[in-house]
């Protein structure tokens, strides 16, 4: 069926530190991929999305390429800040009306 | 506004009780649902209404009911709740599109059952 796999965490890093968050989906179609963040307490905000094979989303310093030939969406970024503090979740569409969400990583910044 | 709006933000009840949960968008949004999310889990699809009319409902027990009365509101009834239904409980919408488009969220409702 589909699903989304997300390694496992917590991911801690220093301040200023580059993050990668690896993400890889089934490959049922071609879905559409996002990821979310969740901070403490809170709903999830959409950080980024990409729609098609090659496709780069990108927002706040965060970019992830949708890559058809490894089936991955993994989240990148250069120079991660005590404020990215926070859950990720990689989710990719299942039909017209369901979101799959992968498990979640956690990570921790410390300055 | 790409707001979704989710009242109340936290709700305490008995087993006994009945209790509703609220959710608002503004957006045009013709798909809305419900997500429930437990601990370090990932949210959880219960309910989706498209066009106010439900369309996905996950197997989800009869103490849970939910309402579409309009393109903008989504409630969900509560009743006769158990201790393990205590949660995060998320309202989301998005348009409706082939090939899908991003959810917002709202900030949820943290629902304790004592």
């Amino acid at each position: 069926g589909d699903s989304v796999t997300q390694m496992e965490g917590p991911v801690t890093l220093s301040e200023e530190a580059f993050l990668t968050i690896n993400c890889t989906y089934t490959a049922t179609g071609y879905p559409s991929l996002f990821w979310y963040v969740q901070y403490p307490g809170e709903g999830l905000q959409l950080l980024l999305k990409a729609t098609k094979a090659d496709d780069k989303g990108s927002n706040k310093g965060f970019e992830a390429t949708y890559r058809k030939e490894t089936t991955s969406f993994h989240l990148e970024k250069g120079s991660v800040q005590v404020s990215d503090s926070a859950v990720y979740f990689c989710a990719r569409r299942a039909g017209f009306q369901k979101l799959v969400f992968g498990t979640g990583t956690r990570l921790l910044v410390s300055p | 506004d790409t707001e979704v709006t989710q009242t109340p933000k936290h709700l305490v009840m008995g087993m006994t009780n009945k209790k509703s949960l609220k959710c608002e968008q503004h957006m045009g949004h013709r798909a809305m649902y419900w997500y429930k999310q437990k601990a370090k889990k990932p949210p959880e699809l219960m309910f989706v209404y498209s066009y106010e009319k439900l369309s996905i409902n996950e197997s989800v027990p009869s103490r849970f009911s939910p309402e579409c009365p309009n393109s903008s509101l989504l409630n969900l009834h509560l009743h006769a709740l158990q201790p393990e239904d205590s949660a995060l409980y998320l309202c989301a919408s998005s348009h409706i599109l082939e090939g899908g488009t991003e959810a917002f969220f709202g900030q949820g409702t943290r629902l304790t059952v004592v």
